[in-house]
């Protein structure tokens, strides 16, 4: 069971450089979301989908985009990227009701220089 | 608008004996609460969450929660710590309205000394 798939795992970004975090799951789930984890800081919501084509802001989406063009795959968009971006991200899913549990990827720790 | 916090930077506790990780929450609607746990260099995993029905809720690894609405709390707890159980450990709340995204706490991080 491959479950949620995040990649790259490390990455190292200039200032001012934009990537791309991919995240793709494979358990037909409709909710997708992308968190970043600070120290000490817990979790803070990205962008989030409940569907195919539907996207949505969460508390920190300056700096990054979305898209969900299928149910599988969720990337994540950082246009120039600035120090403040150093940090975990995470993807996650869950099933139709949201109210289920989310299911977590590995993490992408990304540092900008 | 929905919120989590964890009042505890560290627990620490001796093996063998019991472990409470506290948890308070506000939302706006009725609350669904989560734990999750996070080793190193891991994802989050989850461990238990209560929905509706009984107060108290039995999870992964022995760990239970206790849901109490007159003081909005969702404290985990364990009859008997193993060292094993070391790890960061997350409260989170959605609710029944809006975008059903999870909120985290701060979280907590549990030593388990042998």
């Amino acid at each position: 069971n491959a479950g949620v798939t995040q990649t790259p795992k490390f990455r190292i970004l200039k200032i001012g450089q934009s990537m791309t975090l991919q995240c793709t799951q494979d358990m037909n789930h409709n909710y997708m979301y992308w968190y970043r984890q600070d120290p000490g800081m817990g979790l803070k919501l990205i962008y989030y989908s409940v569907g195919a084509g539907i996207t949505d802001k969460g508390e920190v989406p300056n700096g990054y985009n979305v898209s969900r063009s299928t149910t599988e795959d969720f990337p994540l968009r950082l246009e120039l990227a600035a120090p403040s971006q150093t940090s975990v991200y995470f993807c996650a899913s869950s099933s139709g009701t949201g109210l289920a549990e989310a299911f977590f990827g590995q993490g992408t720790r990304l540092t900008v220089v | 608008a929905q919120s989590v916090a964890q009042p505890e930077d560290q627990v620490n506790v001796a093996e063998g004996n019991p472990l409470t990780v506290k948890c308070t929450y506000s939302v706006s609607g009725n609350p669904y609460l989560f734990w999750y746990v996070q080793y190193p260099n891991r994802g989050l995993q989850f461990l238990l969450k209560y929905i509706t029905g009984d107060n108290l809720v039995k999870g992964s690894y022995g760990f239970e929660a206790e849901f109490n609405k007159s003081q909005t709390s969702f404290h985990l707890k364990k009859p008997s710590a193993l060292v094993s159980d070391s790890a960061l450990y997350f409260c989170a709340v959605t609710q029944d309205t809006g975008r059903r995204a999870l909120t985290f706490g701060s979280g907590t991080r549990l030593q388990v000394q042998p």
